[in-house]
């Protein structure tokens, strides 16, 4: 059975700090690993889609790394936002039809 | 914005009664989906479709069905609501296998 770990399960940081959180998946039949941004009342919305080993990927202060051959991902945020709150989800995907999600890290930033 | 939407966002109903969760989307995407969400926990894949006429069960079990006759309409139904199936149900799409999923708002069912 595939799974997904993410860890932690909820984090509360005070703005300004910096942050990451962790990803564990099978390292075999690794074809693609996407991050989710997931905010209260609205739909989870695509961050990154990493495909390779040590693929390194940013969008402005959040950056995230893949390292396939032991099975993580982190997702760095770097001087939290109070509009960064929300749930971090972590897929993967085994190059089939069907994407593995973890249940996810719920970050609060208090301003 | 992801042009994936979906009826109704919140429904209370009793036990017994039928009911049907659309989900809709204007992107032409092949492949879509249903997750059932419980608070705290993974998306769990109940459904997804290839295409036209095509439609698979996921891992989680679920009692409802699904239908695909047209590309941009993949209505959820079930035909007996029970309180186990209180549950945030969410609709996703996307165009190539190993691309990122656009997910529709949800429906918060609440089965009484």
């Amino acid at each position: 059975i595939l799974n997904v770990e993410q860890s932690p399960q909820s984090l509360h940081v005070q703005e300004g700090d910096s942050t990451n959180f962790t990803c564990s998946f099978p390292s075999s039949n690794f074809y693609a690993l996407h991050w989710y941004r997931w905010e209260t009342a609205k739909s989870p919305e695509a961050l990154f889609v990493m495909t390779l080993n040590g693929d390194e990927k940013k969008k402005g202060r959040i950056s995230a790394t893949l390292n396939t051959k032991e099975g993580y991902s982190y997702l760095y945020i770097k001087g939290s936002q109070p509009e960064d709150s929300a749930t971090y989800l972590c897929a993967f995907n085994t190059g089939g039809f069907k994407t593995i999600f973890g249940a996810g890290t719920r970050l609060f930033v208090k301003a | 914005e992801a042009d994936i939407y979906q009826t109704p966002r919140y429904l209370v109903i009793g036990t017994g009664k039928k009911i049907t969760l659309e989900c809709s989307q204007t992107m032409g995407h092949d492949k879509m989906y249903w997750y059932q969400q419980d608070p705290g926990m993974e998306l769990h894949l109940i459904h997804y479709s290839y295409g036209v006429n095509s439609t698979e069960k996921g891992d989680l079990s679920s009692e409802s069905t699904v239908s695909r006759i047209r590309t941009e309409h993949f209505p959820l139904t079930l035909e007996s609501a029970r309180p186990s199936h209180t549950s945030q149900y969410l609709c996703a799409s996307r165009r190539a296998a190993e691309g990122e999923q656009y997910f529709g708002p949800g429906t918060r069912l609440t089965v009484t």
